[in-house]
């Protein structure tokens, strides 16, 4: 059965600093891969997604994530972090055809000054 | 476009009364999605409309829980008889088909007391 995991249930770090929040996925077949953020209170906004080609994908705000096969990897990369970052990070994988979509538990990204 | 709007944005019912959430998708999106969201998880699908057809339902979508898309426009999602456990957001989403990527509304919060 697919699945998401994020180990990371909640992450501090510093303004400035880089980020990288981590997903594991589970799918038998070439997965379609999303990261999306959630401030609270609100619905979720698409960062980027994963369907093929370079393994290195570009997404709003900065962020980038990296798909590696070999490791059912999928983490989520800031180089350098601001305080209106701070949200939940949610990891999907989609089912092919599109039509459903399994997310991770999240992750809560804390800011400090 | 304003994007995908859901109404009301917070909803507060005595248990074993009915209520029904409304959806507006973007007006191009075909497909149109109901998730539902409790405290500390990541989305949780509950079923999908390509235009007015309802294509799959999830599980966790008891007898008590209907939804429409009449004309394959907006949306509405009925839940009878409520109980405390459906306490929840209540998330809708859009895409075309062929995007893997959902555009979501804000979401209902439903408390059942």
């Amino acid at each position: 059965a697919q699945s998401v995991t994020q180990p990371d249930i909640h992450i501090t770090v510093s303004e400035g600093a880089s980020l990288e929040l981590r997903c594991n996925y589970s799918y038998g077949a070439t997965p379609y891969l999303f990261w999306y953020v959630q401030s609270p209170g609100q619905g979720l906004q698409l960062l980027l997604k994963y369907f093929s080609g370079d393994t290195l994908v570009q997404g709003i705000k900065g962020f980038e994530a990296e798909f590696k096969r070999s490791q059912s990897s999928f983490n989520l990369r800031k180089p350098s972090v601001h305080w209106s970052d701070a949200a939940e990070y949610f990891c999907a994988v989609g089912v092919t055809g599109g039509f459903k979509t399994i997310f991770g538990a999240g992750t809560r990204l804390f800011v400090k000054a | 476009d304003t994007g995908v709007s859901q109404d009301p944005r917070h909803k507060i019912t005595k248990r074993g009364q009915n209520v029904t959430f409304r959806c507006d998708p973007i007006s191009e999106h075909n497909r149109l999605y109901w998730y539902r969201q409790t405290l500390g998880q990541g989305p949780e699908f509950l079923t999908y409309f390509q235009n007015e057809a309802q294509l799959e339902k999830s599980r966790l979508l008891s007898d008590r829980f209907s939804a429409e898309r009449p004309k394959g426009s907006f949306s509405t999602l009925e839940i009878q008889r409520t109980e405390q456990g459906d306490s929840a957001m209540y998330l809708c989403a859009s895409s075309l088909t062929g995007d893997y990527g959902y555009t979501f509304g804000s979401g209902t919060r439903l408390t059942v007391v």
